[in-house]
C-alpha cells in the first residue's frame, strides 16, 4: 500500500486568488493523479502527473488552470489558479501502486 | 468510451437485512472493476476487486459480462456498512496502474 500526506486539508479562499495543494507519498510511485470532487457529485479526473513528464490533462480541464508539478517520484502539487466560488470542491491526490489505486484524504476548497 | 452507472443515490436497509449495491459499466477491453468505499470522515478506500475474488467485510462482487454488471452485495447488513460506496473501472483500456472512472456513487444507510 502507499501512505499519501495531502496538505492543506482545507482552505478558504477568496475570488481570483490561486492555491497549491501538496501530494506527499512514503514510496515512489510512476502514477499520480488528481482528482476533483464537486459537492454531491463523483470524483472526477483532472490529470494524470508521471514523474518527467508534462501533466496530462483531462477534456475539460487546462494546464492554465491547474498547473501541476511532479518535480520527483515521492511528490506533486497541484495550483487552482484564478479561483472562482465554482472551484469550490474537494481536491484528491491519488496514487497507483500494484494496480490498485490509493487517496489522498482530500482537501476541501471554500471559494467566496 | 468507458463508463460506470451506480443507479442508485440511496440505499436504505435495517440492521441484518440484505444488501445489493447495483454497478452496470461500458468497458471496450476485458474490464477490471473496483469498488471503492468512503465512510464518514476518511479517505476514500478500495474494497474489493474483482480480480483478487476476495470477500471484504463480507461484501462480494461477481464480474457478469453478459450484463455488464458487477453488483455488490452483502447477506447481512451492519450499521458500521454505513458509508458511500463507488463503482469503478480503468479509464484506459487493458492498462495496469492506470487512473479510475468512478460512478456517481450510492450511499448506504443501515439502521437499526
Amino acid at each position: 500500500s502507499a501512505v499519501i500526506s495531502q496538505k492543506p486539508s482545507r482552505d478558504i479562499c477568496q475570488r481570483g486568488t490561486s492555491l497549491t495543494i501538496q501530494c506527499q507519498v512514503d514510496s515512489q510511485v510512476t502514477m499520480m493523479f488528481w482528482y476533483r470532487q464537486q459537492p454531491g457529485q463523483s470524483l472526477t479526473l483532472i490529470a494524470t502527473a508521471n514523474q518527467g513528464s508534462e501533466a496530462t490533462y483531462e477534456s475539460g480541464f487546462v494546464i492554465d488552470k491547474f498547473p501541476i508539478s511532479r518535480p520527483n517520484l515521492t511528490f506533486s502539487t497541484l495550483t487552482v489558479s484564478n479561483m472562482s466560488p465554482e472551484d469550490s470542491s474537494i481536491y484528491l491526490c491519488s496514487v497507483a501502486t500494484n494496480e490498485k489505486l490509493f487517496f489522498g484524504s482530500g482537501t476541501q476548497l471554500s471559494v467566496l | 468510451a468507458q463508463r460506470v452507472t451506480q443507479p442508485e443515490k440511496l440505499l436504505s436497509v435495517f440492521k441484518g437485512a440484505p444488501v445489493e449495491l447495483k454497478c452496470n459499466y461500458s468497458y471496450s477491453g476485458s474490464p477490471e472493476l473496483f469498488w471503492y468505499v468512503q465512510y464518514s470522515r476518511q479517505r476514500l478506500q478500495l474494497l474489493l476487486r474483482h480480480i483478487s475474488r476476495e470477500s471484504i467485510k463480507g461484501f462480494t462482487a461477481d464480474l457478469n459480462k453478459g450484463e455488464t454488471s458487477f453488483h455488490l452485495k452483502k447477506p447481512f447488513a451492519q450499521e458500521e456498512d454505513s458509508a458511500m460506496y463507488y463503482c469503478a473501472l480503468p479509464a484506459k483500456i487493458d492498462q495496469a496502474g492506470t487512473a479510475l472512472i468512478f460512478g456517481k456513487g450510492t450511499t448506504l444507510s443501515v439502521s437499526s
